[in-house]
Formats: C-alpha cells, structure tokens, sequence
C-alpha cells in the first residue's frame, strides 16, 4: 500500500484551462515535494513545504500543504504546453527519514 | 560530479544474463535511493541507502535483485537471470543527510539507466 496516494493519475486538457493535482495520505510528513519529469529526464524538485496550511506560489504554479501535513495539491492556471510532465509528490519525515513517493500523475497539456 | 551521474545510459540484454547498473551519486550526499520507472508509470521503489545504517530494501522485487554501497560513494543495483518485466528505467537519486525531525532535502535524479531484456 502506497504511502502518498495521488490523482488522478492521468489528465489530458487543452492550452489554457485550469487544474488541480491531489496527494494524500493518512500518515503525517514533516515536509512535502512537489517534482516534474519531462521525458528521458530525473524528476527535478519544484517545491517544498513544511508547515500545515502552508501556500507557495511558482509563477502559474500554486502548492498548498494540508493543515495537518497530511495532504498537498498543486493547482496549476492557465496550463500550456510546457507543462506536460509527470508531476510526484513526495513526503519526507516519515518511514525511517526516507523520501517516500507518490505514484504521480500523468498531465498532458494539448494545443 | 555536478549531478547524479549514472551508467550505462541503455544496456539492451538477453533474457536470462546478469547486468549491473551503477550509480555515482552527488559527493556528500549521505542518502541514496534506487527507483524503476515503466514506461508510462510513476517511481516503484527499491532500496534506500542512508550512510552507515542497514539499507532499506523493502522494495527490491525478487531476490534476482540486490544493491550494494560502499560508504557514501558508488552504488550498484544487479539484476541476476534477468526477465522480460524487468525492462525499464532504473533512476537514482541521492540527497543530503536527514535526521528525524528535520524537513528532508531535495532528491536530485540522474538521468536513468533504459535497461531492455530481449
């Protein structure tokens, strides 16, 4: 069973349009990561937060860490192209100090 | 190095042999992890090195599978009798020493080993 849970998994919209990424997980981190891999790349770090209700802006890119550190969302605006990745989310301060990911979702971004 | 270097960056194998992948992770960094990616999937973890302490290898799938890391230095991940389904991207990543209470550092990946068992 999968620590951090994510959805959805895949999500394909058009140029434009707004949209919410979940991770949630019914274990407390002490901190939370928000990662994007591009094809034929590692996941690189975008974001990290560590206090509960904690809000940080990335240009289009919104991250919010749950009150209870539980969950995280990544909302994205007015979504282009370039977005079209693989987005992870991963908590740390759990499980032995370990990095613990999510299983990721999938976002295609059409012309 | 600069980053997380890893090698070979394609091995194509037959069914059957053995292949070693390695991992040169960033200098310093204490923590190292080995993940594998399917085509279109997310990370499946594998195991976790954290300095001297026992490894975590509570994600290695079969005991085909094993790592080894000496120190805070090169890791490498084998695969013995290798299968189809072993066909992937195996990705490291290693980050700065944690210690329990304190907000983990950044993982930073190396670009993956495309391994593919024909």
């Amino acid at each position: 069973t999968q620590l951090l849970e994510q959805s959805p998994q895949f999500l394909s919209i058009q140029e434009g349009e707004n949209l919410t990424v979940y991770c949630n997980s019914s274990s407390v981190f002490s901190s939370l990561q928000w990662y994007r891999q591009e094809p034929g790349e590692g996941p690189v770090l975008l974001v990290t937060v560590v206090t509960g209700g904690e809000v940080k802006k990335l240009k289009r890119l919104t991250f919010q860490f749950g009150d209870a550190r539980k969950d995280s969302s990544l909302h994205i605006t007015a979504a282009q192209t370039g977005d079209t990745g693989l987005y992870l989310c991963a908590g740390g301060g759990n499980a032995g100090n370990m990095l613990t990911f999510g299983g990721g979702t999938r976002l295609m971004v059409k012309p | 190095g600069a980053g997380v270097s890893q090698s070979p960056s394609n091995k194509v194998t037959e069914k059957g042999k053995d292949v070693e992948l390695r991992c040169d992770p960033i200098s310093g960094h204490t923590a190292l992890y080995w993940y594998r990616q399917r085509l279109g999937q997310g990370l499946e973890f594998l195991i976790y090195f954290q300095g001297n302490s026992a490894p975590d290898k509570s994600g290695l799938p079969s005991d085909r599978f094993s790592a080894e890391r000496t120190g805070e230095s090169v890791s490498t991940l084998t695969i013995q009798r290798t299968q189809q389904e072993d066909s992937a991207v195996y990705l490291c990543a290693s980050s700065l020493a944690t210690r329990q209470g304190l907000m983990n550092t950044e993982a930073f990946f190396g670009q993956g080993t495309r391994l593919t068992v024909v």
